[in-house]
């Protein structure tokens, strides 16, 4: 089975800007959950999506949205573009094996400039 | 608040020694993940601990969880080079009609040949 891919694998944005990057969860996985990963602040959980539907949602601005799409791909969006948005974003799918684990992408690198 | 503390952060050792890091969390949970990262790599999935006294061996790494006492253990027994990683727990908790996976801080493991 193929794993989770996402792209761009590494993205340069200067502030202000918007960026769009895109997240295909295992095949049969419905669920997808995007993440921000800074030296500062770790891991943290931005939301998560299930059958086109956000389910769970963390604490960061509105700046931050995603969607899913009827094939389970999800896309994150980030507005108005600041400094400390540059991470690695992590998207991971979560399976039916009953355990939900996650599945984690190979991240997309941003830097905001 | 929420919080999930990982000891050590930082972790040298010897390949062949063992040693235990240790993550506590704050709030009522029962279900405990442990993942690894390779430097510049996404996280891998090491185990799913889903019940009280839940303990799970794979290889030189062994899982455990007291969800009384709110604690995880990742034991390492006579480390070697290959587990050189940074590892994090993390708890699964719901609020508000909400829920996530709350994440440690990490610990940064090298293994010295």
């Amino acid at each position: 089975k193929a794993g989770v891919t996402q792209t761009p694998r590494y993205l340069i944005k200067t502030r202000g800007q918007q960026v769009t990057l895109s997240c295909s969860p295992i095949s049969g996985h419905r669920s997808v959950s995007w993440y921000q990963q800074t030296p500062g602040q770790g891991l943290q959980f931005l939301f998560e999506y299930f059958s086109e539907t956000q389910r769970n949602k963390g604490n960061f601005p509105g700046r931050f949205s995603g969607r899913q799409f009827s094939n389970s791909r999800s896309e994150m969006n980030v507005s108005t573009l600041e400094l400390g948005d540059s991470a690695l974003y992590l998207c991971a799918s979560t399976g039916p094996e009953g355990t939900d684990t996650q599945y984690f992408g190979p991240g997309t690198r941003l830097t905001v400039l | 608040e929420l919080k999930v503390e990982q000891n050590p952060l930082f972790l040298s050792m010897q390949e062949g020694k063992n040693y235990t890091i240790y993550c506590n969390y704050s709030t009522t949970s029962d279900r405990l993940y442990w993942y690894r990262q390779d430097p510049g790599k996404s996280l891998e999935s090491l185990f799913v601990l889903l019940s009280n006294g839940a303990v799970k061996q794979e290889g030189r790494l062994m899982a455990s969880l007291d969800t009384k006492a709110r604690l995880s253990t990742l034991h390492i027994t006579a480390a070697v080079h290959d587990l050189s990683a940074t590892y994090f727990c993390a708890v699964d908790v719901s609020w508000d009609s909400n829920y996530q996976l709350i994440w440690g801080a990490g610990t940064k493991l090298i293994i010295k040949p």
